[in-house]
């Protein structure tokens, strides 16, 4: 079985910008969790989203947003990009809810440098 | 104060010595515990599971203990391969996943 898959695997983008992120989970997973993680740091959730609704957001700006398709596949948005928004992005997707003892598996990332 | 709180490391430690790590978390309410492992520039992949009973994989056990909101990863018999980030995970509420720092181990020959 395929993993997650992340689309870009690398981004340049300049302050003010707005970018997009693509993430598909494991086949017959429904749930996707976004996570940032900055050099040195550990994750830091973002959202997660089940069935494509939002269950969870963690402490980020409304510049930061997602969306869930009805083929469970992912969407993060981030606008008005700020230095301080470089990072890994990771997505990780489970079979259920994200904070329960589901295992979540991460896909390889997409690494964001905005200039 | 940091939720999830790691050994800042890095532990540099030679092949076959015994490794701990040690994590606490401050809400009480936390439901599930992890231990993940990150390679430099890699996604992070689950590495086992903390339960209250202790586990153990191979060379790597983990015990929780939810009255001092502790919990630990012992590696025996250090490999090369073991070099890597070590990230404690806590989950609550059914959403929301919390991720330690991390701490860093290398295993020298």
């Amino acid at each position: 079985d395929a993993g997650v898959t992340q689309s870009p695997t690398h981004l340049i983008k300049t302050r003010g910008q707005h970018v997009t992120l693509r993430c598909s989970p494991i086949s017959g997973h429904k749930s996707v969790s976004w996570y940032q993680q900055v050099l040195g740091q550990g994750p830091q959730f973002i959202f997660q989203y089940y069935e494509k609704e939002e269950r969870g957001r963690g402490n980020f700006p409304d510049r930061f947003s997602a969306r869930q398709f009805p083929n469970y596949s992912s969407e993060l948005n981030v606008n008005a990009l700020l230095l301080g928004d470089s990072a890994l992005y990771l997505c990780a997707s489970s079979r259920g809810l994200a904070g329960t003892t589901d295992t979540q598996y991460f896909g390889p990332g997409t690494r964001l440098t905005v200039l | 104060r940091k939720e999830v709180e790691q050994d800042p490391g890095p532990f540099n430690v030679p092949e076959g010595a015994t490794v701990a790590f040690n994590c606490t978390y401050s809400n009480s309410a936390s439901q599930s515990f992890f231990w993940y492992r990150q390679d430099c520039r890699k996604e992070p992949k689950l590495l086992m599971s903390v339960y209250s009973s202790g586990n153990e994989d191979g060379r790597f056990t983990a015990q929780l203990n939810r009255a001092s909101q502790y919990i630990s990863l012992l590696i025996r018999d250090s490999k090369l391969s073991d070099s890597a980030t070590y990230l404690c995970v806590v989950t609550r509420g059914g959403f929301k996943t919390i991720f330690g720092a991390g701490t860093r181990l290398f295993v020298k020959a």
